[in-house]
């Protein structure tokens, strides 16, 4: 069965204080794996797509990267606005392949 | 781009009443998907269409649920009747189908409540 968690649930850092977010997944082959935050009260905001083992994306103070069985998010010298719910979503590459399955999410809270 | 709209925004609603949500998907997106967001399971796909037909609503939790897209710019999900477990916050996102490789992008949402 297709399945996506992530790590840890919450994260309290310090402003500056640089982490990652992990998102491990099994899948029947993969055909991207996305990252979006979510502030309250919104919707999931799309961050990254990445495809292959290997890659990565940057973005500010955020880089993607990617292995054959997970994702991190790292984040470098965070500020508060970066407190938000880190999404992680992957796309298997079978027949249900326009399904995205989500993993239940990372609360980040940076403190200044 | 105005991005994907979703009215209402908030619906409060006693059980036993008929709910509809309704969705504009961005202009040029021919692929739709209605999830549901609740603390316990997260983002669930509801159901999702390709040009209009609904391809899989193996995730619809339910008969009372049906969910409708008329033409490519009008989704509509429906509940009837509601009741109070059904509260939870609803998404609609769209995205090209071009190649399959494309991106979600999602409304802001439909918190809904019923008592």
């Amino acid at each position: 069965e297709d399945q996506v968690t992530q790590s840890p649930e919450a994260l309290r850092l310090q402003e500056g204080e640089s982490s990652s977010l992990n998102c491990s997944y099994t899948v029947s082959g993969l055909r991207g794996l996305f990252w979006y935050r979510q502030d309250p009260g919104k919707g999931p905001e799309f961050l990254f797509t990445l495809y292959s083992a290997g890659e990565e994306k940057e973005k500010e103070r955020l880089k993607a990267t990617l292995t054959k069985k997970e994702s991190f998010l790292h984040i470098t010298a965070p500020k508060p606005e970066d407190s938000a719910t880190y999404l992680c979503a992957v796309r298997p590459a079978d027949y249900n392949f326009n399904k995205f399955y989500f993993g239940s999410g990372t609360k980040l809270n940076v403190k200044p | 781009d105005a991005g994907v709209i979703q009215s209402p925004r908030h619906e409060v609603t006693e059980m036993g009443q008929e709910v509809t949500l309704r969705c504009k998907p961005i202009s040029g997106h021919n692929s739709l998907f209605w999830y549901r967001q609740t603390m316990m399971r997260g983002l669930e796909l509801l159901i999702y269409f390709n040009n209009n037909v609904p391809i899989d609503d193996s995730g619809m939790p339910e008969d009372r649920f049906s969910a409708k897209m008329p033409n490519a710019s009008f989704s509509t999900l429906k509940i009837q009747p509601s009741e109070p477990r059904d509260s939870a916050v609803y998404f609609c996102a769209s995205s090209l189908k071009a190649t399959g490789f494309e991106t979600q992008y999602f409304g802001p949402g439909t918190r809904l409540l019923v008592l």
